[in-house]
């Protein structure tokens, strides 16, 4: 069980928008940063998102990221079939001093 | 441009303890200013964050590990390891080295340069 919840999958069309939400609690995302991760089949995880909206250099601004609250949202717009991966949530759990990460939201592009 | 490569055992015993080496290249781990870090992820897992090591020897294991992990650095060679004792079925994963975020921020706990990965199986 994850201290972060994402929803396991996602889906959307070719060129089309999609969100994907990971909740959790004033302990981890209400007062820490987030960071997000696209992990394609077979391969080790990619950061997206650091510092809750902020891209790495090379990661094209079809993504982004937002919080409010003890939820946050990955945003992709104008889907590409090569986004099809699963996506992580992480930041660090003041109560369990620990990183924590949600389970992963595997997006399908239609 | 930084690179880890994770490598060691792929097949480890049960109660027998798993060591793993990642090798960094493009970037010094002596030259400071980041932590150096272990995660894994089950076979059709999420990720799960097991630690992190400072070049000068400073650690932190998750609390979830924490007796059972030992991270050390070998500057002289960039390489920094895992070690984890006892293991049972339950650590069988692929395990991840990373450089964490910049080691003076709050916001250290993202990851932005990862290895490829080693499947650790235990099995006897």
């Amino acid at each position: 069980q994850s201290v972060l919840t994402q929803p396991p999958s996602v889906s959307a069309a070719p060129g089309q928008k999609v969100t994907i939400s990971c909740s959790g609690s004033s302990s981890n995302i209400g007062s820490n940063f987030l960071s997000w991760y696209q992990q394609l089949p077979g391969t080790a995880p990619k950061l997206l998102i650091y510092e809750t909206n902020k891209r790495p250099s090379g990661i094209p601004d079809r993504f982004s990221a937002s919080k409010s609250g003890t939820s946050a949202t990955l945003g992709i717009t104008g889907l590409q079939t090569g986004d099809e991966a699963d996506y992580y949530c992480g930041t660090w759990d003041s109560s369990l001093s620990a990183v924590v990460f949600g389970g992963g939201t595997k997006l399908t592009v239609l | 441009q930084v690179q880890l490569q994770e490598s060691g055992p792929g097949l480890v015993k049960p109660s027998q303890t798993l060591s793993l080496t990642c090798t960094v290249s493009g970037g010094s781990i002596r030259s400071g200013g980041y932590f150096w870090n272990w995660l894994r992820q089950r076979p059709g897992q999420g990720l799960e964050y097991i630690g992190y090591i400072y070049y000068t020897g400073s650690t932190y294991y998750s609390p979830s590990l924490r007796s059972l992990v030992t991270i050390s650095v070998d500057t002289s060679k960039n390489q920094f390891s895992l070690r984890l004792n006892s293991v049972t079925a339950a650590d069988t994963a692929v395990y991840y080295c990373a450089r964490g975020g910049e080691s003076h921020r709050l916001s250290w706990y993202y990851f932005d340069f990862w290895g490829p990965g080693a499947l650790v199986t235990v099995t006897s």
